[in-house]
């Protein structure tokens, strides 16, 4: 099956800094990446999203990038604020009929002031 | 619209006991799972419904643990006997149903501490 690494266990940096977050993945056949925010006590919430057919995508002060061929996939915060302290969750779902995701073990993100 | 709506919120059990958790998903969407997500990790895949159809339950430790989507609505997951390593936040989620690649729901999960 799937296996997803992820790293670092925690980051901390300053407000107005940029936080990267790295996954890889194990299986040559998974094919959707999305990033999930679970901030503490709360649900996880889908973030941003990539395919495999596509090697960047951005929304606002968040983009991920995905190299295929190295089997790995990043989460780019730019700018950071107060709010963007949270657990962020790497997934990655293999081709198949079954939909369930392999999430990493989190990464939690700690914003300085 | 209304979320995922998963119950009890909190239950303390002592282990052997049995425990049963409860979960709505969003109205129309066709896909259910549930997730077990211990402290520190990440959430782990126990068992996926396509309507009321099992489509993967290959990680559910189908000696202890059952689950059932009877009408392709609500679903349980139980667990019986309970160990100490059960002591998680079970989360429940939907989707659409449509296709790999969809957006996931959660609930707000059961937190289950096992004494």
């Amino acid at each position: 099956g799937e296996n997803v690494e992820q790293h670092p266990s925690t980051l901390s940096v300053q407000e107005g800094d940029s936080a990267v977050i790295k996954c890889t993945y194990s299986d040559s056949a998974s094919n959707y990446f999305p990033w999930y925010k679970q901030e503490l006590g709360k649900r996880p919430q889908l973030i941003i999203d990539i395919r495999s057919n596509v090697g960047e995508k951005k929304d606002q002060r968040i983009a991920v990038t995905l190299n295929k061929t190295a089997k790995h996939f990043s989460l780019h915060i730019t700018e950071t604020q107060p709010e963007d302290s949270a657990v962020y969750f790497c997934a990655a779902h293999s081709g198949g009929g079954a939909d369930g995701l392999t999430f990493g073990k989190g990464t939690h993100l700690i914003i300085q002031p | 619209e209304a979320g995922v709506a998963q119950s009890p919120r909190y239950k303390i059990i002592e282990k052997r006991q049995s425990v049963a958790f409860w979960c709505n998903p969003i109205s129309g969407h066709a896909t259910l799972y549930w997730y077990q997500q211990i402290l520190g990790q990440g959430p782990k895949l126990l068992i996926q419904f396509q309507n009321n159809g099992v489509v993967d339950d290959s990680q559910l430790p189908k000696d202890r643990f059952s689950a059932e989507r009877l009408k392709g609505v609500d679903s349980t997951l139980k667990i019986q006997p309970a160990k100490l390593e059960d002591s998680a936040v079970y989360l429940c989620a939907s989707s659409l149903g449509g296709g790999y690649g969809e957006k996931l729901f959660f609930g707000s999960g059961t937190q289950l501490s096992v004494l």
